[in-house]
């Protein structure tokens, strides 16, 4: 079956960078798109950014272009997501979600989250 | 910004049928898709491409899309049924979602 398993939690100091990975199995990692998502706490969905893995194109929401960037390694069959310069109000839940399309685009499979804190 | 709009809380009584609203102007040139959420948990696909359903979502879930509005609906909700509900559109290739729904079966 399809899962998607990412990495713990993670602790920052503001201005740091944090890296979270989703490590997929149960289908062939290049033939969809990964997409990340995050949910600061009691708030709703935010998208930001995904990823081809198999011609590793990819696009940043505009309020997180220069701040993220979203790479693949189809060997280990995992995508990693990096967020720069973290200040307090990216405290979130970061979700990977692969997005299925056929015949429409949706997100048909999620990772568990990984709770990324930003204090100082 | 292209932008989705859902009520923040909708309340149903047990058996009763609940609808849950997202309007945006995606949606009137799209697809819809509709997301489960319960507290500490992963979101879940509930119906895409407006009204289908997932393997083993129950069928009860339904779903439309007429305009710009697209509507989820659970036929005898059940008290499982509690959850914070997402919409979720397209805007070229980037995903755009609704402020989620908080629907309280009581």
């Amino acid at each position: 079956q399809v899962q998607l398993v990412q990495s713990g939690a993670e602790v920052k100091k503001p201005g740091a960078s944090v890296k979270v990975s989703c490590k997929a199995s149960g289908y062939t990692f290049p033939n969809t798109a990964l997409h990340w998502v995050r949910q600061a706490p009691g708030q709703g969905l935010e998208w930001m950014g995904w990823i081809n893995t198999g011609t590793n194109n990819r696009k940043y929401s505009q309020k997180l272009q220069g701040r993220i960037t979203i790479t693949r390694d189809t060997s280990a069959s995992s995508a990693f997501m990096e967020l720069s310069s973290l200040r307090s109000e990216d405290t979130a839940v970061y979700y990977c979600a692969r997005e299925w399309r056929a015949p429409y685009p949706r997100f048909d499979h999620w990772g568990q989250g990984t709770l990324v804190t930003v204090s100082s | 910004s292209s932008e989705l709009t859902q009520p923040p809380s909708v309340s149903v009584s047990p058996g009763q049928t609940a609808s849950i609203t997202c309007s945006g102007d995606k949606l009137g040139v799209g697809y819809g898709c509709w997301y489960q959420q319960k507290p500490g948990q992963s979101p879940v696909l509930v119906i895409y491409q407006d009204n289908k359903r997932p393997s083993g979502i129950p069928e009860r879930f339904s779903g439309s899309n007429s305009g710009n509005t697209a509507t989820l609906t659970i036929s005898g909700t059940q008290a499982m049924d509690e959850a914070d509900y997402f919409c979720q559109a397209w805007d070229s290739d980037t995903a755009i979602f609704g402020g989620g729904t908080k629907l309280t079966v009581l």
